[in-house]
């Protein structure tokens, strides 16, 4: 069973901190790595994607890929109330024919005014 | 910005009875996705659909879920005879590229089935 797993939290960060949320997954040919934004009710939101090795930088966003440990954050610079949410890491395996999408149970974070 | 659309947005039904669940995905986009999320789990990948056929299937896609392109724009879900165990939110998806690495897939905002 391919596995993604993450801290649940909450992962409470004052704001205008950096929140820093940590991923790992088991199947070792994943290829694809994504992190969606889910708030309360709502339907996942793709923030960011990253494929290869090393930093991915997109605005206050930051995703961080290391392959041989198996291994994803993603850091939130400036942190806002409004980035108060669920944040869902997803793998998608290269055996995935149908690509698809094995997401972890997320880490809820919230920031404090 | 297109997006992904479902109808409806909340659907309460008997169990054992049959429910439809629309999709519209992106215009553009060739692989098209059903993921369920039962409240307070995981999001669950149920099936995807590329060319006209199912491409992969998760084990709780059995024989009472279908899913079918009727038209050039709709994607729907139907689960045949509902159960208790069915209750859960249900977001379509899709994506633009064939299966490569880089697949970004978009979420519709999601239908929640409550099966009484």
């Amino acid at each position: 069973q391919k596995e993604v797993e993450q801290n649940s939290g909450p992962l409470s960060v004052p704001e205008g901190a950096i929140a820093s949320l940590n991923c790992t997954y088991s199947d070792r040919v994943s290829q694809s790595f994504f992190w969606y934004r889910q708030y309360s009710g709502k339907s996942p939101e793709l923030i960011m994607s990253i494929y290869s090795n090393g930093d991915k930088e997109d605005g206050r966003f930051t995703a961080q890929l290391n392959k041989a440990s198996q291994y994803v954050s993603l850091l939130i610079r400036d942190s806002q109330p409004s980035d108060s949410a669920t944040y869902l890491c997803a793998v998608r395996s290269s055996k995935a024919a149908g690509n698809k999408l094995t997401f972890g149970g997320g880490t809820r974070v919230l920031v404090k005014p | 910005e297109p997006e992904v659309t479902q109808t409806p947005s909340h659907q309460v039904t008997q169990m054992g009875q049959e429910v439809i669940l629309r999709c519209v995905p992106i215009s553009n986009h060739l692989y098209f996705y059903w993921y369920r999320q039962i409240l307070g789990q995981k999001v669950e990948f149920l099936v995807s659909f590329y060319n006209n056929e199912i491409s992969e299937k998760s084990e709780i896609f059995d024989d009472q879920f279908s899913v079918e392109r009727p038209d050039g724009s709709n994607f729907t879900l139907k689960i045949r005879s509902t159960k208790l165990e069915d209750s859960a939110m249900y977001f379509c998806a899709s994506s633009e590229e064939l299966a490569g690495v880089y697949n970004e897939q978009f979420f519709g905002p999601g239908t929640r089935l409550t099966v009484l």
